[in-house]
């Protein structure tokens, strides 16, 4: 069965330093995988995604992904973060290419201190 | 085009009353989900049409909820004889075939 686990369920950075929000899978098969974001009240926003072409990924906002199957990880980064960062974010997981049948992970809310 | 619409916005229900939510895709669209998300969680799948066709269900669909796509197009989520338990935001949304889905703003249902 496929999973997924965000650890950290609240990051804090300052405004500049690097953001890092870390997601694992499990897996049986190849994965695809995604990083959304939610502002509050709001629908999810897709930043980026894993179908099994390179394993770095850049999004938008200039965050990017990084598949790793080795630690079955696809962690979020940014390189300096910015007020507007702050929202809550979701990696997902799900097994067919162009089924959005998600299964995400539990969050991690992003906070950036002026 | 103006996305995924998803009306309405808020909903405050008494336990034991009826809701209807609705989600119109994005024009052509022909792939619709419908997803709940809980205080604290991501999303959870519920289930997804293709076209007028309900494709799949979660088991977290109870015979209290029903989903139905009739012409294909715009989508209705009902809730009958709502709990306290339903209380979420539920969130829509659509792809063409296998391109990006998109996601609408969501309907949060609060169940007093």
């Amino acid at each position: 069965a496929q999973s997924v686990t965000q650890l950290g369920s609240h990051v804090s950075v300052s405004e500049g330093a690097l953001v890092l929000l870390r997601c694992n899978y499990s897996s049986s098969v190849p994965p695809y995988l995604f990083w959304y974001v939610q502002y509050p009240n709001q629908g999810l926003q897709l930043l980026l995604k894993y179908t099994s072409a390179a394993t770095l990924v850049k999004g938008i906002n200039g965050f990017e992904a990084e598949f790793k199957k080795s630690e079955t990880s696809f962690h979020l980064t940014k390189p300096s973060a910015h007020m507007s960062d702050a929202a809550e974010y979701f990696c997902a997981v799900t097994l067919t290419s162009g089924t959005y049948k998600y299964i995400f992970g539990t969050g991690t809310r992003l906070k950036v201190l002026a | 085009d103006t996305g995924v619409s998803q009306n309405p916005r808020h909903k405050i229900t008494k336990r034991g009353q009826n809701v209807t939510f609705r989600c119109d895709p994005i024009s052509e669209h022909n792939r619709l989900y419908w997803y709940r998300q809980t205080l604290g969680q991501g999303p959870e799948f519920l289930t997804y049409f293709q076209n007028e066709a309900q494709l799949e269900k979660s088991r977290l669909l109870s015979d209290r909820f029903s989903a139905e796509r009739p012409k294909g197009s715009f989508s209705t989520l009902e809730i009958q004889r709502t709990e306290q338990g339903d209380s979420a935001m539920y969130l829509c949304a659509s792809s063409f075939a296998e391109s990006q889905a998109f996601f609408g703003q969501g309907t949060r249902l609060t169940v007093v």
